[in-house]
């Protein structure tokens, strides 16, 4: 069965800082993998995706994400935080061969004037 | 630009009553998708639709029915309710090709007393 772990429930770093929300998997076959920002009160929307080719994927509000197979992780990384990047933020899995995602439980990510 | 919609925004119910909650996309996708969302863990695939006439069981799929009633709506149905179901729902739509983004409503919260 596929799985994705997010380790980290809360992330804290300083405006102008860069941030990574990290994110590992676990899948038979190759991992379609996907990166969705949630703000309060609000639905999920997604930043970007990994498919196949170039392992670094960039994304919306200048998101991007390393996609590391022997590492089996996916982490979301920013150069430069900026306060309104504060969200809730979910790393998701599609196994080749399945229909439907598997997301993370979820990490907080917090800047900080 | 609707993009999904859910309804109701909130609701209260009591122990062992019925609701149905709807939603509609206006973005002629073929895939449709109920989620739930608890405290620490992620989104939980409820059931799915991937295509008008369709129906399938996601990962906790125990107390719920779904209708996929047209192209554009996918409701879902608590027939007896229980205070296990508190959640927040999620509806989300996608296109057939399972590698584009879902696009998500903005949710019902849901309180079972």
């Amino acid at each position: 069965a596929q799985s994705v772990a997010q380790p980290e429930d809360q992330v804290n770093v300083a405006e102008g800082n860069p941030l990574t929300v990290k994110c590992t998997y676990s899948v038979s076959g190759n991992p379609y993998l996907f990166w969705y920002v949630q703000y309060p009160n609000r639905g999920l929307q997604f930043l970007l995706k990994y498919i196949t080719g170039d392992n670094l994927v960039k994304g919306s509000y200048g998101f991007e994400a390393e996609f590391n197979k022997s590492q089996t992780s996916f982490h979301l990384k920013k150069p430069s935080a900026l306060v309104s990047d504060s969200a809730l933020y979910f790393c998701a899995v599609r196994p080749s061969g399945y229909s439907t995602l598997t997301f993370g439980k979820g990490t907080m990510l917090l800047v900080s004037p | 630009n609707a993009g999904v919609t859910q309804t109701p925004k909130f609701q209260v119910l009591k122990t062992g009553q019925s609701m149905t909650l709807q939603c509609a996309q206006d973005m002629n996708h073929n895939s449709m998708y109920w989620y739930r969302q608890d405290p620490g863990m992620g989104l939980r695939l409820i059931y799915y639709s991937a295509s008008e006439g369709t129906t399938d069981k996601g990962e906790v799929p125990n107390g719920y029915n779904v209708s996929r009633l047209n192209k554009r709506e996918f409701s879902l149905r608590l027939e007896s309710a229980a205070p296990s179901q508190t959640s927040v729902y999620f509806c989300a739509s996608s296109e057939s090709d399972y590698n584009q983004p879902q696009h998500f409503g903005d949710g019902t919260r849901l309180s079972i007393l």
